[in-house]
């Protein structure tokens, strides 16, 4: 089946340590998301790519990083981790293509639980 | 900017019963797409159902409905017969269609946990 990938699952790092999540999709689809999500809240988008053009929140901090070298991949660089960064990271696509109903339908994956100790 | 508000942290159903989550908007956009989102326990994230702005006629997939009103900018959720693997946290979701673009920011709600009762 088609699908939005992510590894690994659970992720410890620590403070200050560099990270990275990995998101890979067999969607074939144009465009890939990263959320942040923190206990009981509500996905906040960090950031997207529509093919290789990035395209950054005002409001992720710089500490996020983000790199996508084919359609299929997409990695989530976290430089310098606080322990305000743990949180569920998911990552989604969608087709991003002709204005129809399912092209702006984002699938998600099942997500990285980031703990940083 | 676009809000969504979903006024109902939690909600509890017996199995086979009907609920409805409400969820209300704030945008100036004309044009847009909203989405039902469900996240059970510890697992992925799915879409429950889609809403495109400009049809009237309300989106229904299986047991699941939406009450639209875009004058109101409300967008309901109906739940009907009630099973235990809908227990979830339940977002309603917002998503401007500017200028035709077909991909973008998704505005969440703060979620509303359902819990089915057996």
């Amino acid at each position: 089946d088609a699908m939005v990938i992510q590894n690994p699952r659970y992720q410890v790092t620590q403070f200050g340590k560099p990270v990275t999540l990995s998101c890979s999709q067999t969607l074939n689809h144009n465009v890939m998301y990263w959320y942040q999500q923190k206990s009981s809240q509500a996905p906040k988008l960090l950031f997207h790519y529509y093919d290789k053009d990035f395209n950054n929140e005002a409001d992720t901090p710089d500490n996020f990083q983000s790199r996508r070298p084919n359609t299929s991949f997409c990695f989530l660089d976290i430089r310098s981790p606080g322990l305000g960064d743990a949180a569920m990271y998911l990552c989604a696509t969608s087709r991003g293509l002709a204005p129809e109903g399912d092209a702006y339908e984002q699938y998600f994956g099942p997500g990285t639980r980031l703990t940083v100790t | 900017a676009q809000t969504v508000t979903q006024s109902q942290p939690e909600m509890s159903v017996q199995e086979a019963e009907t609920v409805t989550l409400s969820c209300t908007y704030d945008t100036s956009e004309s044009n847009y797409y909203l989405f039902w989102y469900k996240q059970p326990p510890s697992r992925q994230m799915i879409l429950v159902i889609r809403q495109e702005a400009y049809k009237q006629q309300n989106a229904t997939e299986n047991r699941f409905s939406v009450n639209f009103q875009k004058a109101a900018k409300s967008f309901s959720l109906k739940i009907s017969d009630s099973q235990l693997g809908d227990t979830a946290m339940y977002f309603c979701a917002f998503l401007p269609n500017a200028g035709g673009t077909s991909y973008g920011k998704l505005t969440f709600g703060q979620g509303t946990i359902l819990t089915v009762h057996p």
